[in-house]
This record gives C-alpha cells, sequence and structure tokens, in this order.
C-alpha cells in the first residue's frame, strides 16, 4: 500500500518551455500533496504543500506564477514549470499524505510516501 | 524551529559489517514524529520507519533497528551485516502534529556498502 507515482521520470526541454509533472496516489486519497526540490548531493526542499481542492501554499522564495501547482483531486496533483530555463533543472519529488475517516472525524497521517521523482533538465 | 542533524556525510563499509546512522533532532513540540527514508541512486524516497515522541520502544525489522532516545534527542539506525544493496542515502526527519505540519529533513548520510 501507499504508493505514489510521478510521471514523467525524465524531462528534456528547451528553454521557455512549460513543463507539467503528475503526481497520484494509487492505492490511498491524499488529502495533502507536497512537492520537493532536489539538487545534487544535497537534501529535500519543499517548495510548496497542496490540499485538494485549495490553493497551494508557497514556501518563502519559491515563485508561485513560475511553479504552478493543482491538487483538483485525491489522488492527483499537478505541478507546472512555466517559461522553463536552465536553472530551473533539478530533481523534481512528491509526496503524499492520507488521512483515515473515523465516524465524523478526518484523521490525517503523519507519514509522507514520496514518488519516484522527476528529473527536469532545459537546454 | 525544528532542526534535524545528521553529522555524517558519507560512511562507507565492508559487506557484512555493521553500520549505525545518526540523527539528532531539536522540536520544541511534546508530540512529534521521526522517520527515516530510504534515497537509492534511482532517486525514489522509501519509507523505511516512522517513530511517535510517546513511544520510546526500540524498533527492529530484519537486519533494520532503530534506536530511540529523547533523552538525548537521537533517533539512530543500524545496519546489520549491511549488504551492498543497502548503498544509498538515508535522511532523518521530523514533523509535529497538526495538518499544517511539514517535514523537517536531515542533510542525509551516504553509506556505501562494497564488497
Amino acid at each position: 500500500g501507499a504508493v505514489v507515482s510521478q510521471h514523467p521520470s525524465w524531462v528534456i526541454c528547451k528553454s521557455g518551455t512549460s513543463v507539467k509533472i503528475e503526481c497520484r496516489s494509487l492505492d490511498f486519497q491524499a488529502t495533502t500533496m507536497f512537492w520537493y526540490r532536489q539538487f545534487p548531493k544535497q537534501s529535500l526542499m519543499l517548495m510548496a504543500t497542496s490540499n485538494e481542492g485549495s490553493k497551494a501554499t508557497y514556501e518563502q522564495g519559491v515563485e508561485k506564477d513560475k511553479f504552478l501547482i493543482n491538487h483538483a483531486s485525491l489522488t492527483l496533483s499537478t505541478l507546472t514549470v512555466t517559461s522553463a530555463h536552465p536553472e530551473d533543472s533539478s530533481f523534481y519529488i512528491c509526496s503524499a499524505r492520507g488521512s483515515v475517516a473515523g465516524g465524523d472525524i478526518l484523521w490525517y497521517q503523519e507519514t509522507q510516501y514520496f514518488g519516484p521523482g522527476t528529473r527536469l533538465l532545459v537546454l | 524551529a525544528q532542526k534535524v542533524t545528521q553529522a555524517q556525510t558519507e560512511i562507507s563499509v565492508v559487506e557484512k559489517e555493521d553500520v549505525t546512522l545518526d540523527c539528532v533532532y531539536e522540536t520544541r513540540d511534546t508530540t512529534y514524529y521521526l522517520f527515516w527514508y530510504k534515497q537509492p541512486p534511482s532517486g525514489e524516497l522509501v519509507f523505511l520507519i516512522r517513530r511517535n515522541s510517546f513511544d520510546e520502544q526500540n524498533e527492529i525489522s530484519g537486519r533494520y533497528s532503530w534506536n530511540f532516545q529523547k533523552s538525548t534527542s537521537s533517533f539512530n539506525f543500524t545496519i546489520t551485516a549491511s549488504q551492498v544493496v543497502d548503498s544509498a542515502v538515508y535522511f532523518c526527519a521530523l514533523t509535529g502534529a497538526g495538518t499544517a505540519s511539514k517535514l523537517t529533513f536531515g542533510t542525509g548520510t551516504r553509506l556505501q556498502v562494497t564488497l
């Protein structure tokens, strides 16, 4: 259980192109999804948090108009890198966190499950 | 503010050796959760374990074991009889309680297991 897929796994594009990355939770409902960026030999840097049906919350220094996030359903979030430039080349990885219904209460689960990541190379 | 420190940047061991990866954390929360993730060369982060702040019981899963000590704010990870397939970057992470909580990652420890 708790499988998260990400598509595509590799993208090579020309400067100025917009790139869309999909993140799907395959066997659970992801109330919250997170988008991270990772540079070589570094830790993960949180870019934004998205909750289903609401606007994403971006971390300080992350351009919301540059990195568009949509979380339209409980199993899908998308990250669009608009007008990509070489400095946007990186490894982008999403994670999903679910919730469990208990009567009238929705209990969120603390564990984030990660997708396999997308390597973006902008030429 | 929360902080996770993994002081060991890289560790190199020979197969079958035991190895311990250190993790020290800082938080003001009384309820928090600690994690270990494995990132092999393919890049995917693989969830290994979650520990609640109110449960200090150590855990063993096959060759993996975790030692959680609140008194020293540490959550160390030991691999017994390491194998080449254990080669990866291992991240320790921390989150508080609440839907707005975020994961704070350590800088990771790169483990290289050679024959």
